[in-house]
């Protein structure tokens, strides 16, 4: 079993709706946890990062962090064809501290 | 600022030749890691170093050494390409290992023939 599970998708949302992208991880002594957006042909770029239990937000994007059920989420809200690209996420886990990737969910924005 | 910077670019490799990928980061990082793409796969860690003078394996190490030569780089070997190594190579570095953002470089396209 990968550690960070992903849905593939892809997830098409229309322009302005809120794209909600889903991430589980295995190893419950992760600690940290990373959203990354790779554009095609690109490197990822970190879009967000959560710690503790519960929402962050930053500016149209919340990342949510729930710890009992293994689960993070991102949201995007008025969601814009700019931001269609491959979302991946990511965790820091056990005692080496390795950043491990799930697959990567690709999100769609139709104008 | 150049942050991490990948050489080469693009590279086509005929089964049985060996390569030397070379990544640096000028961010002053402690931590440094090689990553594969490949499509449905994601992003699988190879090998890391936590700091200098240190590595370890990471998800799927075999075929691949590394070497950190230094604060700054650190090159990922091939000693025999195989066409299974086909893939996109990112290097990436942290401040440190564990909760630190990752920056990455702009990969490298490698082709085995």
């Amino acid at each position: 079993q990968k550690e960070v599970e992903q849905n593939s998708g892809p997830l098409s949302v229309p322009e302005g709706a809120i794209a909600s992208l889903n991430c589980t991880y295995s190893d419950r002594g992760s600690q940290s946890f990373f959203w990354y957006r790779q554009y095609s042909g690109k490197s990822p770029e970190l879009i967000m990062f959560i710690y503790s239990n519960g929402d962050k937000e930053d500016g149209r994007f919340t990342a949510q962090l729930n710890k009992a059920s293994q689960y993070v989420s991102l949201l995007i809200r008025d969601s814009q064809p700019s931001d269609s690209a491959t979302y991946l996420c990511a965790a820091v886990a056990g005692s080496n501290y390795k950043l491990t990737f799930g697959k990567g969910t690709l999100l769609t924005v139709n104008p | 600022n150049a942050g991490v910077t990948q050489t080469p670019k693009f590279q086509v490799l005929k089964t049985g030749q060996s390569m030397t990928l070379q990544c640096a980061q000028d961010m002053n990082h402690n931590s440094m890691y090689w990553y594969r793409q490949d499509p449905g796969m994601g992003l699988r860690l190879i090998y890391y170093s936590a700091s200098e003078g240190t590595t370890d394996k990471g998800e799927v190490p075999n075929g691949y050494n590394v070497s950190r030569l230094n604060k700054r780089e650190f090159s990922l070997r091939l000693e025999s390409a195989a066409p299974s190594q086909t893939s996109v190579y990112f290097c990436a570095s942290s401040e440190r290992v564990g909760n630190t953002e990752a920056f990455f470089g702009q990969g490298t396209r490698l082709t085995v023939v």
